[in-house]
């Protein structure tokens, strides 16, 4: 069974930084992508950022780039979102899911297929 | 930027067929895909290049996609069918979520 479990979220002040993880199992971590996305109170999902296998690649939401790094070590089975220069808008329970690649050509397109139980980040003062 | 458009509920009768539209411009030309979500709970992919099934997800979940709309329909509604559905389709390298429907089962 695929498993994915967020960790790290909380408060963090505007401005600040916070670093979620993601520990994956039940699956061969090292041949997904993977993808964070997130929701905010009472909204709909937005999608953050996605790395390929490797970690050689990286796609960002223009509403996080240059403020949001995703990595991954896949010897720990683990992918991570820092946070950097938070603002309120980013409040929001964020996603840890796995990527169903189906082709890379021109840009990576795929599937959603699998979703972590989700971890709170707040943003406030 | 690309947008995905959802009507913001649906309602439908116990046993009856639900259809949950969603429309961008030449939607037919990308993949859609579409989650559910029931309150509480992290979304589920329930259909993927537009009409396949993952392995677990009931034959009452079917999806199509052609011009400017794809459509998920759901067979013979259950109660337990109550929930948020959202479509997803891809835009340069953006992964694009239309704003969701509430789907309710009177």
């Amino acid at each position: 069974e695929v498993q994915l479990v967020e960790s790290g979220g909380g408060l963090v002040q505007p401005g600040g930084s916070l670093r979620l993880s993601c520990a994956g199992s039940g699956f061969t971590f090292k041949d997904y992508w993977m993808s964070w996305v997130r929701q905010a109170p009472g909204k709909g999902l937005e999608w953050v950022a996605h790395i390929r296998r490797d970690g050689s690649d990286k796609y960002y939401a223009d509403s996080v780039k240059g403020r949001f790094t995703m990595s991954r070590d896949n010897a720990k089975n683990s992918v991570f979102l820092q946070v950097n220069s938070p603002r309120a808008e980013d409040t929001a329970v964020y996603y840890c899911v796995r990527f169903g690649l189906i082709s890379i050509v021109p840009t990576p397109v795929g599937y959603f297929d699998s979703w972590g139980q989700g971890i709170l980040v707040t943003v406030s003062s | 930027s690309y947008e995905l458009t959802q009507a913001p509920s649906v309602s439908v009768s116990p046993g009856l067929t639900a259809t949950i539209t969603c429309s961008g411009d030449k939607l037919g030309n990308r993949f859609a895909c579409w989650y559910q979500q029931k309150p509480g709970q992290s979304p589920v992919l329930l259909i993927y290049q537009d009409t396949k099934r993952p392995s677990g997800i009931p034959e009452r979940f079917s999806g199509s996609n052609s011009g400017n709309t794809a459509t998920l329909t759901i067979s013979e509604t259950q109660a337990m069918d109550e929930a948020d559905y959202y479509c997803q389709a891809w835009d340069r390298g953006a992964a694009v979520f239309g704003s969701g429907t509430r789907l309710t089962v009177l």
